[in-house]
């Protein structure tokens, strides 16, 4: 059964810096592009950046880009988002989700970040 | 404001069919890049409802259909039950300046009545 585990999220102050992690199982991990995805209160799913299955190639949103760093760990099956330079904008549920073909077939069940002074 | 153009809301009574717009440009939808369609109920992940235009995944009922032309797509609900009642999402690739990334709708509410 794939499974997808996010944690990290807290509350953290404007300007600060936290670590998400997203744990796989269930599949081979290296084989997929993953994904973060945010859905702040009451709002839409925003794209916020996504890594290519080796790690190699990252692609951001522009309203993440220089603040945020994905990255994986292929032999611990985990995904990482390290955020920096948090703003209040920032406030979301953040999802990490599997990529297959162009779309998303799991999701997990997300970990709240609260960027509040 | 979303790059891929859905209505806030929609509704129908139990039993109707509903469809829901999604909306976008030359650069995403009208260059050729598949739409993926997304059921969420309030406080839960998104779940995949439509893939590559049309397809419905394992266990996503035919009542659900999805279907693209130009730089549009659609997902239509026929026999609406309460329990679709949901926010609802559509998702491309959009290739601009800034690159080639994952884009979403704003999302559709829908009510059944």
């Amino acid at each position: 059964e794939v499974q997808l585990v996010e944690s990290g999220g807290t509350l953290v102050q404007p300007g600060g810096s936290l670590r998400l992690s997203c744990t796989a199982s269930g599949f081979t991990f290296n084989y997929h592009l993953m994904h973060w995805v945010r859905q702040a209160p009451g709002k839409g799913l925003e794209y916020v950046s996504s890594i290519s299955g080796n790690g190699v190639n990252t692609y951001y949103a522009n309203s993440v880009k220089g603040r945020f760093t994905i990255s994986r760990d292929n032999s611990r099956n985990t995904l990482y988002l390290q955020m920096g330079s948090l703003r209040t904008e920032d406030t979301a549920v953040y999802y990490c989700a599997r990529q297959s073909s162009g779309w998303s077939d799991y999701w997990g069940q997300g970990t709240r970040v609260t960027v509040s002074s | 404001q979303s790059v891929l153009t859905q209505p806030p809301s929609v509704s129908g009574a139990p039993g109707q069919r509903i469809t829901i717009s999604c909306t976008g440009s030359g650069s995403n939808i009208g260059a050729g890049y598949d739409v993926h369609w997304y059921q969420q109920v309030p406080g839960t992940a998104p779940k995949l409802l439509i893939y590559a235009n049309t397809n419905r995944p394992s266990g996503v009922p035919d009542r659900f259909s999805g279907s693209k032309s130009g730089t549009s797509a659609s997902l239509a609900i026929t026999g609406l039950q309460a329990e679709d009642e949901a926010d609802y999402y559509c998702q491309s690739y959009d290739n601009s300046l800034s690159g080639l990334n994952w884009v979403f709708g704003g999302g559709t509410k829908l009510t059944v009545l």
